[in-house]
């Protein structure tokens, strides 16, 4: 696609319940990551994707998150057992360098989760 | 642990009005250096892009310097408009890949017609 998708735009989950937040990279792009942004605050890392490969996964919070990649194209990041503190918009970005260091990085519009 | 700061949270200034927006880092160590834009609701949009070897980029209005000895950066925008209103955000990258990105908290711009 042209850019950077992800899906649901919007979810509301009650507390306890498990979300499934999906992302599709830019074709071809190598690699993939998520962010988690909280209101007013800049966007925090979570984890990145090389192909099919998880090579951080540094940022995720708690074990009840949880991010897969296949077949190195698209993400699921999954949240077991969703909290309240949980409620943010979860970002997703791509870029299409197998080594980064600093090729432009493309984001989408984020996956926007609140927890009731 | 990297940190990012960006003064001040918010700016507002009449239209024409040059814009500039600070970004301070802890670790001197970064791959890079990137700007972006956030509108309200939306993702963000890469602006500029410096790397750590470079000391300046330029696109159009817009003009961005590192200096990792400080660890600052510093955003120009030339001749401000109202389209121009939206949060800027620095971030520096970090770790093999170097868009492992550790985010400032914005600054949040209006500018006034």
């Amino acid at each position: 696609g042209a850019g950077v998708s992800q899906s649901p735009r919007y979810k509301v989950a009650k507390r306890g319940q498990d979300v499934a937040l999906r992302c599709d990279p830019i074709s071809g792009h190598v690699s993939l990551f998520w962010y988690q942004q909280a209101l007013g605050q800049g966007p925090e890392f979570l984890t990145y994707f090389q192909n099919e490969a998880q090579l951080d996964k540094s940022g995720l919070p708690s074990d009840r998150f949880f991010a897969e990649r296949p077949e190195g194209s698209v993400s699921t990041l999954k949240i077991q057992r969703t909290q309240q503190e949980d409620s943010a918009v979860y970002l997703c970005a791509s870029s299409d360098t197998r080594v980064m260091h600093g090729n432009t990085i493309y984001f989408g519009e984020g996956s926007w989760l609140t927890v009731v | 642990k990297q940190e990012v700061t960006q003064i001040p949270a918010a700016l507002s200034v009449p239209e024409g009005e040059n814009l500039v927006l600070n970004c301070s880092f802890t670790d001197s160590a970064i791959y890079n250096l990137q700007w972006f834009r956030q509108d309200p609701g939306k993702g963000l949009t890469s602006l500029l892009l410096i790397q750590s070897s470079q000391r300046e980029q330029t696109s159009g209005r817009l003009n961005a310097s590192l200096d990792k000895s400080s660890g600052r950066s510093t955003l120009y925008i030339a001749a401000s408009q109202p389209g121009d209103s939206a949060t800027y955000l620095c971030a520096g990258g970090l770790g093999a890949a170097g868009n492992k990105l550790t985010f400032g908290g914005g600054t949040r711009v209006l500018v006034k017609p």
